[in-house]
């Protein structure tokens, strides 16, 4: 149990559509992470807030965005939904960031675009 | 960009046996990490190695931050059938902290 946890668990949108997903970090920990786990894959970063700004971003285009609020939670958002976004979204959460960083994942949001 | 070379993509062995998987990439990482991802769950981290040269244990599982900064190898002793599962290593580049790069994983079997 990390005390990371995500919402909803499932969710089924139509291609087109936006959704937004939840999660709530662990107590003490003021940066979150964003990845996508595709099907048989490792996961991918998505991006980074620390202390409610983004401070890091892999390669995901701009419909992918995000937002943290003073108590640290955080939520992904990703408009005009493609075939391809459909995975497993798992947020992450660490005291600090960078070198020495311990990053503890939630259970994940398994996202399905029709 | 930069990518975690992980091997061996999957692994049957009988239950008892040692395991050893590794993990290598073209870049210098300043930490590495090692997760279990178990069917519908989120990672679970088991090692975390700071230092290269490091070598770090959790009960059955060994793991080192390989001296050039650029691998990281985990070793599994007496395996025992929860030890199924995926296992992700994992590191922050050293030009690039802020985000975990993760390899494409090892998947465990344990024939009974």
């Amino acid at each position: 149990e990390t005390g990371v946890t995500q919402s909803p668990t499932h969710l089924i949108k139509t291609r087109g559509q936006q959704v937004t997903l939840r999660c709530s970090s662990q107590s003490g920990h003021n940066t979150v992470s964003w990845y996508q786990q595709a099907l048989g894959q490792g996961p991918q970063f998505i991006f980074q807030y620390y202390r409610e700004e983004e401070n890091g971003r892999g390669n995901f285009p701009p419909r992918f965005s995000g937002l943290q609020f003073p108590n640290y939670s955080s939520e992904l958002n990703v408009n005009a939904l493609e075939l391809d976004d459909s995975a497993l979204y798992l947020c992450a959460s660490s005291l600090e960031w960078g070198a020495g960083a311990e990053a503890f994942f939630g259970q994940g949001t398994r996202l399905t675009v029709v | 960009g930069q990518q975690l070379n992980q091997s061996p993509q999957s692994m049957f062995i009988q239950e008892g046996e040692d395991v050893s998987m590794n993990c290598t990439s073209s870049s210098i990482f300043n930490t590495w990490l090692w997760y279990k991802q178990d069917p519908g769950e989120g990672p679970v981290l088991l090692i975390a190695l700071y230092k290269a040269g490091e070598l770090t244990s959790n009960g059955r599982l060994t793991a080192q931050f390989g001296i050039t900064r650029k691998d990281s190898f985990l070793n599994i002793s007496a395996s025992i059938p929860s030890d199924v599962g995926i296992y992700f290593c994992a590191g922050r580049p050293m030009n690039r902290d802020d985000k975990i790069i993760f390899g494409k994983g090892t998947r465990l079997h344990i024939l009974p």
